[in-house]
């Protein structure tokens, strides 16, 4: 059983670039989910994926979009990159959809760490 | 204020300690309670999830679960270098989506 994989695992751009982050999700899991986890915080939910519909958003504006794919691989790109975007961007899959982590935990991935300049 | 409340350390105890980590939350909402642990350049590895109030072991981990005063904690027993890591507390409710607290750092030294 894979884990979960992200790519690159580093990446440094300039204010107003736009980037893409990779996600294979774990075997077998239909949902993925990305999170931004900024220095000393938490992870901050931006939005959920379930059978490649968006199914779930968090407070993040509409210049953080993904896609997720049928073979349940995903993106996140990110349009007119500001300062305060640089995190570690986290990618989880679980099982369903609309199921409670009780039932469905998170399987992260070891995340990208995007640096805005 | 924010949704959950977890202090963020760090917190250095000896090799072999008791070690409590705590959180608090406001949302009467959240039934299902989790616990991250976090190694430095790593993603979040699930540790224990608990549903409601009451207490639930494995192995040196226990996890305790007050909803009367919104309050959770994460025992780590016999504590190692190992364990040294950010502990981040996870809960949500009718919701797929856990609210995450900001995470401990944990310090355990030979």
């Amino acid at each position: 059983e894979t884990g979960v994989t992200q790519s690159p695992t580093h990446l440094i751009k300039t204010r107003g670039q736009q980037v893409t982050l990779r996600c294979s999700s774990q075997s077998g899991h239909n949902t993925v989910s990305w999170y931004q986890q900024a220095l000393g915080q938490g992870p901050q939910f931006i939005f959920q994926y379930y059978r490649e519909e968006e199914n779930g958003r968090g407070n993040f504006p509409p210049r953080f979009s993904g896609l997720q794919f049928p073979n349940y691989s995903s993106e996140l790109n990110v349009n007119a990159l500001e300062l305060d975007d640089s995190a570690l961007y986290l990618c989880a899959s679980s099982l369903a959809g609309g199921a409670s982590s009780y039932n469905s935990p998170l399987h992260f991935g070891n995340g990208t760490r995007l640096t805005v300049t | 204020q924010k949704e959950v409340e977890q202090d963020p350390g760090p917190l250095s105890v000896p090799e072999g300690a008791i070690v409590s980590l705590n959180c608090t939350y406001s949302n009467s909402a959240f039934q299902y309670f989790m616990w991250y642990r976090q190694y430095s350049r790593k993603g979040p590895e699930l540790l224990m999830y608990t549903y409601s109030s009451g207490n639930k072991e494995d192995g040196r981990f226990t996890a305790q679960v007050d909803k009367s005063s919104k309050y959770i904690s994460l025992f780590i027993r016999d504590s190692q270098p190992s364990d040294s890591a950010t502990y981040l507390c996870a809960m949500t409710g009718g919701s797929y989506i856990p609210t995450f607290g900001r995470g401990t750092s944990l310090i355990v030294h030979p």
